[in-house]
């Protein structure tokens, strides 16, 4: 029973494009969302995050999306830079419970 | 401060010997949790360790892994009679307040390889 899915595997942007990952969740009593980014040896960093009660959260040049009637985030990077490619990890978090993990995308932002 | 610090970083062992792998958390933090990632997939979640409640082991793969935690030090996770499957890079991570909200920070991992 996967909670969190990222169904894309893979993604590859022009350098100055927008990135947009995303990420899909079946339990709607996640308290928060969050994405981790991962380099390869190195273990996953945290991103940003978003409320539940909220729809968007922007941190410079990254900005969370949260529908929750479609049950869906996801997360753009503009303009993306070659520094972004990595793995980027979607994660779902319930109070008193634990954070649960999608399987990644890997993006790669060409130069 | 030190960030979460796991060891060995790298471990290559035979098929049915038993290996241990420890993590360090940041000091202070409540809340451990262990990860397993297989090549080319996701953060594989094993265990939780929650304060002083008893740990979540609902991920646990099979009887053959286990973990244990001293008060709010330092982790363990034994693998024993490893197999070829259990090849993967295992992740430690700590938040400082479990069951709330609050950022995890991970560990280097340690990459695991059976042969």
């Amino acid at each position: 029973d996967q909670q969190v899915k990222q169904n894309s595997p893979s993604l590859s942007v022009q350098e100055g494009r927008i990135s947009i990952l995303n990420c899909d969740y079946t339990n709607s009593m996640f308290d928060y969302f969050l994405w981790y980014k991962k380099y390869p040896a190195e273990g996953p960093t945290f991103l940003i995050s978003i409320s539940s009660i909220k729809d968007k959260n922007e941190d410079g040049r990254f900005t969370v999306f949260l529908n929750k009637s479609a049950k869906h985030l996801s997360l753009h990077i503009v303009p993306s830079q070659p520094g972004d490619s990595a793995v980027y990890f979607c994660a779902a978090f319930r109070r008193t419970y634990k954070y649960i993990f999608g399987t990644g995308t890997r993006l790669k932002v060409l130069a | 401060g030190a960030g979460v610090s796991q060891s060995p970083s790298n471990k290559v062992t035979e098929k049915g010997k038993d290996v241990e792998l420890r993590c360090d958390p940041i000091s202070g933090h409540t809340a451990l949790y262990w990860y397993r990632q297989r090549l080319g997939q996701g953060l594989e979640f094993l265990i939780y360790f929650q304060g002083n409640s008893a740990p979540d082991k609902s991920g646990l793969p099979s009887d053959r892994f286990s973990a244990e935690r001293t008060g709010e030090s330092v982790s363990t996770l034994t693998i024993q009679r490893t197999q070829q499957e259990d090849s993967a890079v295992y992740l430690c991570a700590s938040s400082l307040i479990a069951g709330e909200y609050n950022e995890q920070f991970f560990g280097p991992g340690t990459r695991l390889t059976v042969l």
